[in-house]
C-alpha cells in the first residue's frame, strides 16, 4: 500500500537560506509523486510532479525535487528562501497513478525569518 | 476564471444536524474529489467521481454521501453531523490525462458542536 511520510511538521529558515523539506514514500508500484503548497485560507496548488520522465523535477517559484528510488525519497528544495515561500507544503503519492486519488503526507509548515 | 468554487465558506452545525457542501468547477474536468484536512493528518480522500454518473469511496467515507449532479457539480452531504466531522473540506477536480494535477477550491470550514 502507498504511504507518505514528511519529516518535520515545522521548518524555519532565514530569508536567502536553503529550503529542504523531506518526503519519503512507500509504494508497491513505480510511484507518481507530487508536492503541493497551501497558503493561508486557500486550497492547495501544485508545485511539481514526478511521473518517471526525469528524476530531477523543476516546479514553480524556483522549487525542485529529486526522485531517489534507492532512498524512496522525494525531497523538495529551493536554493534561496523568500518571505513569500512561507506556507504549508504537502507531499503526496498517487494511489493508482491516475493522479487525483492521492495519499498526502502530514504536511510541513515552512516559516521564513527576515 | 473561477476554477473550483465551494459553498459555504464557513458552517457551524449542532450534532445530528444535516447539511450539504456544494462544489462546482468550470474547467470541463471529468474527475472530482472531496478531501478533508485535519491538523497533523494532511488531506484524506472522502469520495471521488471519475466521471459524470459514477462515484466511489475513498479512505474515510463513513458518515458522508455524495452526488455527482452533472459534469460541473459534486456535492457532499452529512446526514447526521458528529463532532468528529469538524474539519476543513476541500473539493478538487482534475482532467482526463493520467496524473493531471488537482485543482482545489478554497475550502469549507465546518465546526460541529
Amino acid at each position: 500500500a502507498q504511504s507518505v511520510t514528511q519529516l518535520g511538521s515545522h521548518v524555519s529558515v532565514s530569508e536567502g537560506a536553503l529550503v529542504l523539506l523531506r518526503c519519503n514514500y512507500s509504494s508497491s508500484v513505480p510511484p507518481y509523486l507530487f508536492w503541493y503548497v497551501q497558503y493561508p485560507n486557500q486550497g492547495l496548488q501544485l508545485l511539481l510532479k514526478y511521473t518517471s520522465a526525469a528524476t530531477l523535477v523543476k516546479g514553480i517559484n524556483g522549487f525542485e525535487a529529486e526522485f531517489k528510488k534507492s532512498e524512496t525519497s522525494f525531497h523538495l528544495t529551493k536554493p534561496s528562501a523568500h518571505m513569500s515561500d512561507a506556507a504549508e507544503y504537502f507531499c503526496a503519492v498517487s494511489l493508482d497513478n491516475q493522479g487525483g486519488k492521492l495519499i498526502f503526507g502530514q504536511g510541513t509548515e515552512l516559516s521564513v525569518k527576515p | 476564471n473561477a476554477g473550483v468554487t465551494q459553498t459555504p465558506k464557513f458552517q457551524v452545525l449542532k450534532t445530528g444536524q444535516s447539511m450539504t457542501l456544494q462544489c462546482a468547477q468550470d474547467m470541463n474536468h471529468n474527475s472530482m474529489y472531496w478531501y478533508r484536512q485535519d491538523p497533523g493528518m494532511g488531506l484524506r480522500l472522502i469520495y471521488y467521481s471519475a466521471s459524470e454518473g459514477t462515484t466511489d469511496k475513498g479512505e474515510v467515507p463513513n458518515g458522508y454521501n455524495v452526488s455527482r449532479l452533472n459534469k460541473r457539480e459534486f456535492s457532499l452531504r452529512l446526514e447526521s453531523a458528529a463532532p468528529s466531522q469538524t474539519s476543513v473540506y476541500f473539493c478538487a477536480s482534475s482532467g482526463r490525462t493520467p496524473n493531471s494535477p488537482l485543482h482545489f477550491g478554497n475550502g469549507t470550514r465546518l465546526t460541529v458542536t
